[in-house]
C-alpha cells in the first residue's frame, strides 16, 4: 500500500549543525513531494516541494531532492538555528486515492544554542 | 491577505454530544480539506471539498461529515462524540489541487471530549 516513513525523532542538534531528516515513501507512479513544518501551537506550513524526478525544492536554507530510484525525499539544511525547532512532515501527493496528501509521522527537531 | 481561519480554537464536549467546526479558506481558494491530528495516529485525511462538492473522503466513520458553502467556507460535523475523537482538527485550503499548489493550513481547532 501507500506509506511514508520518516526518521524517528526527536532530533537534537546544536546551533549551526548540519541537519538531515530522512523520508522514504511507497506510492504508485511519481507523486509530487512536499515537506511541511509545524511550529508549536500552530498549523502546518508548506516548506518546499518537488514535482518530478531530480527536482530540488528549496526554501529558507532547507533543501530536498526528489530521488526516483530510491523513492526518497530527504530534508537537509547546512546550518540550523534555534528558530528551526519544530516538527517536520514529509508528504507525497497520492493520485490513486482520489488525490490527497499523505503525511509521515513527523520528526521533531530541537536546536540548542 | 488573511490566512485560513478556523473557529473555535478550543472546544470541550461531552461524550455523545455533537460538534460543528468552521473553516474560512484564503480568499479565492476553492478547495478545502480537513485532517485529524493525534499523537498516536498522526495526520489523517478526513475529506476534501471543491466548489461545494465532496471530492475525496478518508476512512472515517459516518459520524464525521462536512460541507462547503458557495463562498467556499466549510464546516465539519462530528456526531455522537467518543473519547477517541479528541484531537486537533486542521483545515487546509488550496487554490486548485494540492498537487500543484500545496495546502495552506489553519491553526486548527483543539477538540477535547470528556
Amino acid at each position: 500500500g501507500n506509506s511514508v516513513t520518516q526518521m524517528e525523532g526527536p532530533v537534537t542538534l546544536s546551533e549551526e549543525a548540519f541537519l538531515t531528516i530522512n523520508c522514504t515513501y511507497t506510492a504508485t507512479g511519481y507523486p509530487s513531494l512536499f515537506w511541511y513544518v509545524q511550529y508549536p501551537g500552530e498549523g502546518l506550513q508548506l516548506l518546499l516541494k518537488a514535482t518530478k524526478a531530480d527536482d530540488k525544492g528549496s526554501n529558507k536554507g532547507f533543501e530536498a531532492t526528489y530521488r526516483k530510484e530510491t523513492t526518497s525525499f530527504h530534508l537537509e539544511k547546512g546550518s540550523v538555528q534555534v528558530s528551526d525547532s519544530a516538527v517536520y512532515f514529509c508528504a507525497p501527493y497520492l493520485y490513486n486515492q482520489g488525490g490527497k496528501l499523505i503525511f509521515g509521522q513527523g520528526t521533531e527537531l530541537s536546536v540548542k544554542p | 491577505k488573511a490566512g485560513v481561519t478556523q473557529t473555535p480554537r478550543y472546544l470541550i464536549k461531552t461524550r455523545g454530544q455533537q460538534v460543528t467546526l468552521s473553516c474560512s479558506p484564503i480568499s479565492g481558494h476553492r478547495s478545502v480539506s480537513w485532517y485529524q491530528q493525534t499523537p498516536g495516529q498522526g495526520l489523517q485525511f478526513l475529506f476534501e471539498y471543491f466548489s461545494e462538492t465532496q471530492r475525496n473522503k478518508g476512512n472515517f466513520p459516518g459520524r464525521f461529515s462536512g460541507r462547503q458553502f458557495s463562498n467556499s467556507r466549510s464546516e465539519m460535523n462530528v456526531s455522537t462524540l467518543e473519547l477517541g475523537d479528541s484531537a486537533l482538527y486542521l483545515c487546509a485550503s488550496s487554490l486548485g489541487t494540492a498537487e500543484d499548489y500545496g495546502y495552506t493550513f489553519g491553526s486548527g481547532t483543539r477538540l477535547t471530549v470528556v
